[in-house]
């Protein structure tokens, strides 16, 4: 059981936009930034957004995201087959002294 | 460029100590980051292990507190996972990776290829 909460998966048509939510608590995305990972299938994890809204460089802007209170938001516009991957957002928690994950989100593009 | 490579024995027995390293090229490890152990079982989820500094402060997850040890060689540019009395729950990917920032609740933003280990006797 994730201490954070997302859905197992989501669905949509290529070029349509989708969203993941994360939902948590005060201790971690109540008081702490959010960053989300992008996991291609047989491939390492990459940050995605970090700081609940800011996209390394090379992350084209179809990728945004947001926080309000104690969850977040993963918002992904023209959906690409190549989007088809595991999402995961992440953040410290302060009452644990450790870093949490959710669960994963399985983006199908159908 | 910074480049981070995971090392170590790929079959483990259980009970005994799971032992990987992450070596750093492109920047000290004395640097202000956080060097943190994340690992994968098979087909399930993210799962932090934990966090070190170069000055010996680290955090740990609950889950393995009592079993783990990671640990910052300045002198080799490296950092270590150190897990003992393994079972076969341990079985995963191990990842090795960067903090985006020097506080602890920094992003994870430069990741190792991951180390595959297996506990099996």
């Amino acid at each position: 059981q994730s201490v954070m909460t997302q859905p197992p998966s989501v669905s949509a048509a290529p070029g349509q936009k989708v969203t993941i939510s994360c939902s948590g608590s005060s201790s971690n995305l109540g008081s702490n930034y959010v960053s989300w990972y992008l996991q291609l299938p047989g491939t390492t994890p990459s940050l995605l957004i970090y700081d609940n809204d800011k996209r390394p460089s090379g992350i084209p802007d179809r990728f945004s995201g947001s926080k309000s209170g104690t969850s977040a938001t993963l918002g992904i516009t023209g959906l690409q087959t190549g989007d088809e991957a595991h999402y995961y957002c992440g953040a410290w928690d302060s009452s644990l002294s450790a870093w949490v994950f959710g669960g994963g989100t399985k983006l199908t593009v159908l | 460029q910074l480049q981070l490579q995971e090392s170590g024995p790929g079959l483990v027995k259980p009970s005994e100590t799971l032992s990987l390293i992450c070596t750093v090229s492109g920047t000290p490890v004395t640097n202000n980051y956080f060097w943190a152990w994340i690992r994968q079982a098979p087909g399930q989820g993210l799962e932090w292990i934990g966090i070190a500094y170069h000055t010996g402060l680290t955090y740990y997850s609950p889950s393995v507190k009592s079993r783990v040890t990671i640990s910052v060689d300045t002198s080799k540019n490296q950092f270590s996972l150190n897990l003992n009395s393994v079972a076969a729950a341990d079985t995963a990917i191990y990842y090795c990776a960067r903090s985006g920032g020097g506080s602890i609740n920094s992003y994870l933003e430069f990741w190792g290829q991951g180390a595959l280990v297996t506990v099996s006797s």
